[in-house]
């Protein structure tokens, strides 16, 4: 079946610190590939996208690159601020399935001074 | 535009209660989902909806109803609340065109504890 998996957290960093949060997906056909991010009591925001391989979704200073050779969807940041402590969940999208999403179980980012 | 909105934002239920969550958008957009958030798991989605009059199960379904008579409106309906629904509800949206690319756009939440 189709299903993400991210990797588990929390993730604890220094703030400047550079971030990456692993993601990978399995899928029949050819998804499309989102980071959506959850702040404390807030509901969910998209944080950036990709819709076909080799595609590099950005926003905000975070950066995924979509690789459909190693079905991974990689999230990146080069120095991270105590701001960006959040939740963040990866998902994908499949036309043939009425655009519904499936989330990964997303990973906590805890940023320090 | 105030985007999609829910109510309440908490709500305490006794076992055997039902209640609606209530869920607005007023981006004028065809599809619409509920999905329900248990802690330290990612989003199941309930039910969704592709436009007025037209309505589909998601991946759990099972205790939960919904309709869709108005293009802005799309209300959750609990039956007989159970301990195991227990959780945050999210209601999204999203635009008609440009298929799986397009964003959907997410409420705040709803936290709902039964009890």
């Amino acid at each position: 079946g189709n299903s993400v998996t991210q990797m588990e957290g929390p993730v604890t960093l220094s703030e400047e610190a550079f971030l990456t949060i692993n993601c990978t997906y399995t899928a029949t056909g050819y998804p499309s590939l989102f980071w959506y991010v959850q702040y404390p009591g807030e509901g969910l925001q998209l944080l950036l996208k990709a819709t076909k391989a080799d595609d590099k979704g950005s926003n905000k200073g975070f950066e995924a690159t979509y690789r459909k050779e190693t079905t991974s969807f990689h999230l990146e940041k080069g120095s991270v601020q105590v701001s960006d402590s959040a939740v963040y969940f990866c998902a994908l999208s499949l036309s043939y399935n009425t655009d519904k999403l499936i989330f990964g179980t997303g990973t906590r980012l805890q940023v320090f001074p | 535009n105030a985007g999609v909105t829910q109510t309440p934002k908490f709500r305490i239920l006794k076992i055997g209660q039902s209640m609606t969550l209530q869920c607005t958008q007023d981006m004028n957009h065809n599809y619409m989902y509920w999905y329900r958030q248990d802690p330290g798991m990612g989003l199941k989605l309930i039910y969704y909806s592709v436009g007025a009059g037209i309505t589909d199960k998601g991946e759990v379904p099972n205790g939960y109803n919904v309709s869709r008579s108005t293009t802005e409106d799309f209300p959750l309906r609990l039956e007989l609340a159970a301990p195991s629904q227990t959780s945050v509800y999210f209601c999204a949206s999203r635009r008609l065109a440009g298929g799986t690319q397009e964003t959907q756009y997410f409420g705040p939440g709803t936290r709902l504890l039964v009890l």
